[in-house]
């Protein structure tokens, strides 16, 4: 079946640095591409998302790129921080808003 | 405002035994679903439910039923546990009418034996 997938399974940075975290996908027909981010002992929690129709987004210190011609998905983390280090997931959605996710890339922030 | 709940935190079950995972939200969300996830691995959604009375499976639903009898409450049971079952299970709800923020509950760690 068609997933979304990660280049990377683990990025260490230090703090300050800028992060960019990589994702394929495959399902061309999706509506969304979503970013989640996952604390240990904790569930998922909503970064930020981008529409199939658009190349870019910006939240804060986050931003989302989508290159639909080579299906791939990037998050960039700005001045990452301690607080930045978790696993994050990149995510499709279709249909009716259930998740097809990635295997997760952890992300590792040192002082 | 409390959002996604599950209950349990934690559950060990001998192989076998049957139980039903709590889910409960109180945001008024239409959409509900449960994922369940193994190390090393992304979630892979369980059954979900685009609203009260509706159901449907996922990728992985196998050994698992669902049902919807309102709004608040999306309860996953476990029929009869075997230790392929043995994961982190998510609850997540979701707006609907094209929201794609879903909100995720703390998770359930089960263990079977």
């Amino acid at each position: 079946g068609e997933s979304v997938g990660l280049h990377l399974p683990t990025l260490s940075v230090q703090e300050g640095d800028n992060s960019i975290i990589n994702c394929a996908y495959s399902n061309s027909a999706s509506d969304y591409f979503i970013w989640y981010k996952q604390e240990s002992g904790k569930g998922p929690q909503f970064i930020i998302d981008i529409r199939s129709n658009m190349d870019k987004r910006q939240g804060q210190r986050v931003t989302v790129l989508l290159n639909k011609t080579v299906k791939h998905l990037s998050l960039q983390i700005a001045a990452t921080q301690p607080g930045d280090s978790a696993v994050y997931f990149c995510a499709e959605i279709s249909g009716y808003s259930t998740l097809t996710f990635g295997k997760g890339t952890m992300l590792l922030v040192s002082p | 405002n409390a959002g996604v709940t599950q209950t349990p935190k934690f559950q060990v079950l001998k192989t076998g035994q049957s139980m039903t995972l709590q889910c409960a939200q109180d945001m008024n969300h239409e959409y509900m679903s449960w994922y369940r996830q193994d190390p090393g691995m992304g979630l892979r959604l369980i059954h979900y439910s685009v609203g009260a009375g509706i159901t449907d499976q996922g990728e992985v639903p196998n050994g698992y039923n669902v049902s919807r009898s309102t709004t608040e409450d999306f309860p996953l049971r476990l029929l009869s546990a075997a230790p392929s079952q043995t994961s982190v299970y998510f609850c997540a709800s979701t707006l609907g009418g094209g929201r794609t923020e879903a909100f995720f509950g703390q998770g359930t760690r089960l263990t079977v034996v």
